[in-house]
């Protein structure tokens, strides 16, 4: 099992361009989830998705957007990236909301995104 | 509403001596308590959890937490520190009744373990 995979590792980007962040998983988990994490500010949940088809936003979802055509797969898309979008990006997964497996959560290595 | 606090933005400890990591949360219900490490320039891994049953949870490299619901808190412990313990720790929470929303969690605490 590869897990949670993340494209790119790192990436710079100009103003106003547009970029789309992999993040791909093989262990078959219904929940995925992107987050960012800026410098002393913890963790914050962009966009989640519960399914194939379903997505939702989190705390920090503007200028972002998602999409989730498969189980595997759930692609970031940044369309005009500004200065604030600088950060480390992570993806994870999860089985699911019940059982013993609840909500431990599997993250990806990580993007780490420049815009200047 | 859910939320989680990390009370301490860094912690120090020297080798060989316990150590303790302090999370307290807010929920409606119950919770599903969790922590997470993160070491440089790699993402979060799991470390252990609470969902019911024993309020000590034992997890990976030695740590253990302990669940108090009377004080709401979670904290994260481990009797003799290692150097290489030194990382950033984050405690999560989520109401059991919240159905899908998400984790919720902390700012983090750093960890330096000093020789």
């Amino acid at each position: 099992n590869a897990g949670v995979t993340q494209t790119p590792k790192f990436r710079i980007l100009k103003i106003g361009q547009s970029m789309t962040l992999q993040c791909a998983q093989d262990m078959n988990h219904n929940y995925m989830y992107w987050y960012r994490q800026d410098p002393g500010m913890g963790l914050k949940l962009i966009y989640y998705s519960v399914g194939a088809g379903i997505t939702d936003k989190g705390e920090v979802p503007n200028g972002y957007n998602v999409s989730r055509s498969t189980t595997e797969d759930f692609p970031l898309r940044l369309e005009l990236a500004a200065p604030s979008q600088t950060s480390v990006y992570f993806c994870a997964s999860s089985q699911g909301t019940s059982g013993r497996s609840v909500d431990t959560q599997y993250f990806g290595p990580g993007t780490r995104l420049t815009v200047l | 509403a859910q939320s989680v606090a990390q009370p301490e933005d860094q912690v120090n400890v020297a080798e060989g001596n316990p150590l303790t990591v302090k999370c307290t949360y807010s929920v409606s219900g119950n919770p599903y308590l969790f922590w997470y490490v993160q070491y440089p320039n790699r993402g979060l891994q799991f470390l252990l959890k609470y969902i019911t049953g024993d309020n000590l949870v034992k997890g990976s490299y030695g740590f253990e937490a302990e669940f108090n619901k009377s004080q709401t808190s979670f904290h994260l412990k481990k009797p003799s520190a290692l150097v290489s313990d030194s990382a950033l720790y984050f405690c999560a929470v989520r109401d059991i009744n919240s159905g899908n929303t998400p984790l919720v969690f902390g700012k983090g605490t750093r960890l330096s373990v000093i020789a």
